[in-house]
């Protein structure tokens, strides 16, 4: 079966430090990636997002993620971390075929020190 | 463009007690989804809706009913609840065309006594 794993339960940084939180899924194939996040008594908000192409994706807020196949790896990147950052972060993958439907990490959360 | 909203956003029952969570969106997307939240857990399926009329079930469905009768709306229903449903509950949708690209409602957290 599909799954996501975010191996980091709570991560602290201090602000402007540089950031890494870690994905690996088990997918048969290549799945869609995705990065959310989600502010306290908040929804969430797609940060980015990978489908194919380019490894290196983009997203908003100066975010980056890094698709490695052979890691089975999406990890999310930001070099350097605002105290607006702080909140979690959850790791998501499409599988193809499932009509939309997102399996999602147990997610990391993030505390930013001053 | 509300996006998708749901109603309320607090909510308190007790056991054996029913009720329906809201949800609608006016993006007019097809697909609408049911998620609920609990801490270490990630989010998880509950159920989900392809288009006005029909419905499939997700990862945790049982104790949930779900209808979709038009394009906006997909409330979802606990028939009779129990303290194991305390959570919060996100309500999702998105464009067929960008299945994946889900826009989530603000959830409801809900506490069963």
């Amino acid at each position: 079966a599909q799954s996501v794993t975010q191996p980091d339960i709570h991560i602290t940084v201090s602000e402007g430090a540089s950031l890494e939180l870690r994905c690996n899924y088990s997918y048969g194939a290549t799945p869609y990636l995705f990065w959310y996040v989600q502010s306290p008594g908040q929804g969430l908000q797609l940060l980015l997002k990978y489908f194919s192409g380019d490894t290196l994706v983009q997203g908003i807020k100066g975010f980056e993620a890094e698709f490695k196949r052979s890691q089975s790896s999406f990890n999310l990147r930001k070099p350097s971390v605002h105290w607006s950052d702080a909140a979690e972060y959850f790791c998501a993958v499409g599988v193809k075929g499932s009509q939309g439907n997102l399996i999602f990490g147990k997610g990391t959360k993030l505390s930013v020190k001053p | 463009n509300a996006g998708v909203t749901q109603t309320p956003k607090f909510q308190v029952l007790k056991t054996g007690q029913s009720m329906t969570l809201q949800c609608a969106q006016d993006m007019n997307h097809e697909y609408m989804s049911w998620y609920r939240q609990d801490p270490g857990m990630g989010l998880r399926l509950i159920h989900y809706s392809v288009g006005a009329g029909i419905t499939d079930q997700g990862e945790v469905p049982n104790g949930y009913n779900v209808s979709r009768s038009t394009t906006e709306d997909f409330p979802l229903r606990l028939l009779s609840a129990a303290p194991s449903q305390t959570s919060v509950y996100f309500c999702a949708s998105s464009y067929r065309g960008s299945a994946y690209e889900q826009y989530f409602g603000p959830g409801t957290r809900l506490t069963v006594t």
